[in-house]
């Protein structure tokens, strides 16, 4: 099946400072979505992303479906920045469509 | 628009005991999705419905599991009887099949400890 690995597991930053995640999956997708869960464990769409680049205030995405990964930039982190990330992919498998969530990259910006 | 709820917010129960998580998506939505999260990893799809009918069980542990969404809207997933390793959040999340298909929606999920 489809694997998706995102990296770093883990960031600390000091609160104002920018951050990369990454998120590589092993083959062709449908769809690509980024999530933030809280600290209450609510999953938060960020962006649906199949390809291309979003924007969204401080946040923004890129996916480059050909190459395989997407990337998530956060822009002068802020406290509430402080969460899990994850991507999920979306691959047709044995006729269905399938959902895969990442890994997660743990994320935890300091005052 | 409301979002995807779920109840209940949390659930202790013992073990070999069952336990029912109702989920009801947003309004229009064919496809509705529940996930379990264990403490530390990603969710993982159990079960998968469009309208009324199973898209994707595979995942689903089928000896104590099962799940149903009776008339295609609301859906109960049900654990009889609960083990241990049953202690997650049990996620719930919806998406339409027209505009951005695919596009998922969770709810806030039930947390479970088996005990």
């Amino acid at each position: 099946g489809i694997q998706v690995e995102q990296s770093p597991p883990d960031l600390i930053l000091q609160e104002g400072a920018n951050s990369t995640l990454r998120c590589n999956f092993s083959d062709s997708v449908n769809n690509l979505q980024w999530f933030h869960q809280n600290p209450w464990g609510q999953l938060i769409n960020l962006f649906y992303i199949p390809s291309g680049t979003k924007q969204n205030g401080r946040l923004s995405a890129t996916t480059v479906a050909t190459e395989r990964y997407s990337l998530l930039y956060i822009s002068s982190s802020q406290t509430t920045d402080s969460g899990v990330y994850f991507c999920a992919v979306v691959g047709r498998l044995s006729g269905t469509y399938k959902y895969i969530f990442g890994t997660g990259t743990r994320l935890k910006v300091l005052a | 628009e409301a979002g995807v709820a779920q109840s209940p917010r949390y659930k202790i129960i013992e073990k070999r005991q069952s336990v029912a998580f109702w989920c009801n998506p947003i309004s229009g939505h064919a496809t509705l999705y529940w996930y379990q999260q264990i403490l530390g990893q990603g969710p993982k799809l159990l079960i998968q419905f469009q309208n009324n009918g199973v898209v994707d069980d595979s995942q689903l542990p089928k000896d104590r599991f099962s799940a149903e969404r009776l008339k295609g809207v609301d859906s109960t997933l049900k654990i009889q009887p609960a083990k241990l390793e049953d202690s997650a959040v049990y996620l719930c999340a919806s998406s339409s099949v027209g505009g951005r298909p695919y596009e998922q929606y969770f709810g806030p999920g039930t947390r479970l400890t088996v005990t």
